[in-house]
């Protein structure tokens, strides 16, 4: 059974904190890495993107992936209230070519950042 | 440019009774692929079409089916309905043929309830 666990949170933090979100998979040869974010009631939006070791950076968002420890974390630098949303981790696990529509996701964590 | 859109958006319906989903791809995809979320849950890939033909499928039950149409666009169809059909049904669409880290983007949803 392919899996990607996440804890479900809620993740509390303060407004202008860092905000660390964590996910580890099951399949050792996945090879595409992706953070959503999802608002209550809205669909998943993308955020992050990765594909290899190391991390990957986009504004306040940095991605971090190790390969070996099959983990994957999201660093939110100085959090917002706005940035107050489920954060689902999704793994490509297919070994077929053409689109990664296959995705396994996590159960999502929810984070909250206070005023 | 329009997203990906999905009709209707909310939808109640009986025990028994069968029901009919439907997507457009963004402009320019031509891959279509359908999650289940359930409440507090991640999504769960269903299944995906290209070209016509369903090319990956999830862990569903055949009450679960679909079609794409020659213009790209889909239907899911979900047989039988059971309570545990009640979810949020996302539709994603992407390039078939682009490289495996090919974003997927996602249509607001429909919400289901089976009552």
């Amino acid at each position: 059974q392919k899996e990607v666990e996440q804890n479900s949170g809620p993740l509390s933090v303060p407004e202008g904190a860092i905000a660390s979100l964590n996910c580890t998979y099951s399949d050792r040869g996945s090879q595409s890495f992706f953070w959503y974010r999802q608002y209550s009631g809205k669909s998943p939006e993308l955020i992050m993107s990765i594909y290899s070791n190391g991390d990957q950076e986009d504004g306040r968002f940095t991605a971090q992936l190790n390969k070996a420890s099959q983990y994957v974390s999201l660093l939110i630098r100085d959090s917002q209230p706005s940035d107050s949303a489920t954060y689902l981790c999704a793994v490509n696990m297919s070994r077929r070519g053409g689109s990664q529509g296959n995705l396994i996701f996590g159960k999502g964590t929810k984070l909250s950042v206070k005023p | 440019d329009a997203g990906v859109t999905q009709s209707p958006t909310h939808l109640i319906k009986t025990r028994g009774q069968q029901v009919t989903l439907r997507c457009s791809p963004k402009s320019g995809h031509d891959t279509v692929s359908w999650y289940q979320q359930a409440l507090g849950q991640g999504p769960q890939f269903i299944f995906q079409y290209y070209e016509e033909e369903e090319r990956q499928r999830g862990n569903f039950p055949d009450r679960f089916s679909g079609h794409q149409f020659p213009n790209y666009s889909s239907e899911l169809n979900v047989n039988a309905l059971l309570l545990g059909d009640s979810a949020l049904y996302l539709c994603a669409s992407s390039l078939y043929l682009s490289s495996y880290n090919s974003p997927l983007h996602f249509g607001n949803g429909t919400r289901l309830t089976v009552t």
